[in-house]
C-alpha cells in the first residue's frame, strides 16, 4: 500500500514570491506522482504529472515539481504566485501491485496568496 | 479533450430518500470510473472503482448496499446513496479514464449532497 503525506496543511505567502508545497510518499513500489489543484467547490484539476523520465516537471500555470527518488518526495514550487494561485493543493501517488492505477491522496495544502 | 461531467452540481434531500449523481465522459471512453467523497476541509477518499459492464469494487469501509454504482457504458457511471441520512452529506466526484491513459485521471466537478 502506498501513503502520502503533505506536509504543510496551509502555506500563506505575499504574492509575487516563490513558493514550495512539500509532499512526501511510501510505496514498496515504482510510483507515479500527480500535483491536482482544487478551488472552492470544484473538482481537481491536474497540475502536473510524473511518470517516468526526467526527474524535473513542468506544469501548467508556471509550476513545477522534482521527483526525488532517494528523499521519496515530490514537492510542488513555484517561483512567483500569483492571487489567483489561492487554492487547495492535493499530492497524490499512484502504484503497482493490487494497487495500480487506484490514486491516494494527501491531505491537502491550503496555499494563500495575500496582496 | 477528457472532459467529464457530474450531474447535479448539487442537491438538497430528505433523510430516508435516495439521490443518484450521474458521471459522464464527454469526449472519450471511460474503461474505468472511480468514486470519491471529500468532507469539508479533507482530502479525496476513494470509496469504490468500477469498471464498465462489471460490478464495483468497493474500498474497505464502504457500504456497497448504501452506494449503489453502475457503469453500464463507457461513458456513464452513476452513484446511487440510498436511505440517505445527514451524516451522508459530503461533496462526491468522479474521476474517468480510458485504456491509452492508465496511469491519469480525469476528473469531474463534484457533487455537492446535503441530507437533511
Amino acid at each position: 500500500a502506498q501513503s502520502v503525506t503533505q506536509l504543510d496543511s496551509q502555506v500563506p505567502v505575499f504574492e509575487e514570491a516563490p513558493v514550495e508545497l512539500r509532499c512526501n510518499y511510501s510505496s514498496s513500489v515504482s510510483v507515479y506522482l500527480f500535483w491536482y489543484v482544487q478551488y472552492p467547490n470544484q473538482g481537481l484539476q491536474l497540475l502536473l504529472k510524473y511518470l517516468s523520465g526526467s526527474t524535473l516537471v513542468k506544469g501548467i500555470n508556471g509550476f513545477e515539481a522534482e521527483f526525488n527518488k532517494s528523499q521519496t518526495s515530490f514537492h510542488l514550487r513555484k517561483p512567483s504566485v500569483h492571487i489567483s494561485d489561492t487554492a487547495e493543493y492535493f499530492c497524490a501517488v499512484s502504484a503497482g501491485g493490487t494497487s495500480y492505477g487506484k490514486l491516494t491522496f494527501g491531505q491537502g495544502t491550503i496555499l494563500t496568496v495575500h496582496p | 479533450g477528457a472532459v467529464v461531467s457530474q450531474h447535479p452540481s448539487w442537491v438538497i434531500c430528505k433523510s430516508g430518500t435516495s439521490v443518484k449523481i450521474e458521471c459522464r465522459s464527454l469526449d472519450f471512453q471511460a474503461t474505468t470510473m472511480f468514486w470519491y467523497r471529500q468532507f469539508p476541509k479533507q482530502s479525496l477518499m476513494l470509496m469504490a472503482t468500477s469498471n464498465e459492464g462489471s460490478k464495483a469494487t468497493y474500498e474497505q469501509g464502504v457500504e456497497k448496499d448504501k452506494f449503489l454504482i453502475n457503469h453500464a457504458s463507457l461513458t456513464l457511471s452513476t452513484l446511487t446513496v440510498t436511505s440517505a441520512h445527514p451524516e451522508d452529506s459530503s461533496f462526491y466526484i468522479c474521476s474517468a479514464r480510458d485504456a491509452s491513459s492508465y496511469n491519469e485521471q480525469f476528473f469531474g466537478p463534484g457533487t455537492r449532497l446535503t441530507v437533511l
